[in-house]
């Protein structure tokens, strides 16, 4: 089974913290991608890397920056936590080869900005 | 300033009866779409997806139906189980095979199944 593993389950920040929010994939996918979760507004896609070193915008990457230095391995990043940061945050990794849509997700870090 | 009442769409069922799931979905030009499952505590999971050539498709105890016409996507449960209990997502994206890295999701819906 693909398992995609998020470090943290839960984090508290301070407001204006720099965080780092880490997903490693075991399944070789060339695609992985950043969403955030809030109650009433479903999932949106923050970033996205479809090889290592290469990155897009999503709907909402204002405020955040990622990192793919490694094909495994995508980094979401705050640069200075805002308190409207607080959400839950989604991994997710796809094969090109399966056209990208059947994403596998990690269980989420649930990030508390105070 | 804070949003209010944005509170989730919620389904509640009895065991063993049917569930039906509604999505309706905005963009003419999406042609692949998917269901997820997403338990408490968990991240969503895979359950079905149709593309839109087709207008049904079976899996096991689940069934999507598309009608284009209207743009709307529905997922069937059937025999509905406690273990069903979750938030089910509708998705789409504007184009199939590779490249496609952008799905747009709903809100979702919750269902609850009571024993």
């Amino acid at each position: 089974d693909v398992k995609v593993t998020q470090s943290s389950r839960y984090l508290v920040k301070r407001t204006g913290e720099k965080v780092f929010l880490e997903c490693v994939q075991d399944m070789d996918h060339e695609n992985m991608f950043w969403y955030r979760q809030d109650p009433g507004l479903g999932l949106r896609l923050i970033y996205f890397s479809y090889d290592v070193k290469m990155k897009e915008k999503g709907d909402i990457p204002e405020g955040y920056s990622v990192s793919r230095e490694k094909k495994e391995r995508f980094s979401l990043i705050l640069e200075s936590a805002s308190t409207n940061q607080t959400s839950m945050y989604l991994c997710a990794s796809s094969s090109r080869w399966a056209a990208g849509e059947k994403l596998f997700f990690g269980s989420g870090t649930q990030l508390s900005v105070l | 300033g804070e949003s209010v009442g944005l509170h989730l769409p919620t389904l509640s069922v009895q065991e063993g009866d049917n569930s039906i799931i509604n999505c309706a979905y905005s963009n003419s030009a999406s042609d692949y779409f998917i269901w997820y499952k997403q338990e408490s505590g968990k991240g969503p999971q895979f359950i079905i997806d149709i593309r839109s050539n087709m207008d049904k498709r079976q899996g096991q105890r689940v069934t999507v139906l598309l009608n284009k016409t209207v743009k709307h996507l529905s997922l069937q449960i059937a025999a509905t189980q406690p273990g069903d209990s979750a938030v089910y997502f509708c998705a789409e994206t504007p184009y199939s095979g590779a490249g496609s890295y952008q799905l747009t999701f709903g809100k979702g819906t919750k269902l609850s199944v009571i024993p």
